[in-house]
């Protein structure tokens, strides 16, 4: 079956630290792969998404490719800051309506 | 308002009790999910309605559960005699995608506790 596996938190970092999140994934057919953000004590929002091989999404100066060969999905920012701190969830859907998440990573910012 | 509206945000619970969960999706979204997140978890698919009517009902746990969507707008999740392992955080989505391949629109969760 279908699924999504995210490096396990949580991930504490410096402000203007790299980050990257892992993210693979396991599917049947041709899956478009999302990352969705829960910061505190808000709903999950998506921060970028990429629907086919190759495809880059990015968002906020965050960044993914879709790596078809590898099966992943890596979230990357060059420079966190204290306002990134939150829960990161990686998800796909393939062709149907039901999504997919991680088990989601939760980030802290340092100042 | 402009997001989905999920009430109660919190409800504390006996053994045995029902409960009731209600989503406000966005309006004009014919798409409406309900996910189930327990914690250190991501969100566990629950049912799909397309319009009023469930498409999808194969991630309910057991018949204790059950949700409506009678005018294809509000939604209401249904919890019969609940039990521990019911304790979690109930999501709703809406999305307007007619394919449903793009973006999901989560109110803040509805937190059930079952003492």
């Amino acid at each position: 079956g279908n699924s999504v596996t995210q490096m396990e938190g949580p991930v504490t970092l410096s402000e203007e630290a790299f980050l990257t999140i892992n993210c693979t994934y396991t599917a049947t057919g041709y899956p478009s792969l999302f990352w969705y953000v829960q910061y505190p004590g808000e709903g999950l929002q998506l921060l970028l998404k990429a629907t086919k091989a190759d495809d880059k999404g990015s968002n906020k100066g965050f960044e993914a490719t879709y790596r078809k060969e590898t099966t992943s999905f890596h979230l990357e920012k060059g420079s966190v800051q204290v306002s990134d701190s939150a829960v990161y969830f990686c998800a796909l859907i393939t062709g149907t309506y039901k999504y997919i998440f991680g088990t989601g990573t939760r980030l802290k910012v340092l100042a | 308002g402009a997001g989905v509206s999920q009430t109660p945000s919190n409800k504390v619970t006996e053994k045995g009790k029902y409960v009731e969960l209600r989503c406000d999706p966005i309006s004009g979204h014919t798409a409406l999910y309900w996910y189930r997140q327990s914690l250190g978890q991501g969100p566990e698919f629950l049912i799909y309605f397309q319009g009023t009517g469930a498409a999808d009902d194969s991630g309910l746990p057991n018949d204790r559960f059950f949700a409506v969507r009678p005018e294809g707008s509000v939604s209401t999740l249904k919890i019969q005699r609940t039990e521990r392992g019911d304790s979690a955080v109930y999501l709703c989505a809406s999305s307007s995608d007619s394919k449903n391949t793009g973006e999901l629109f989560f109110g803040e969760g509805s937190r059930l506790t079952v003492l």
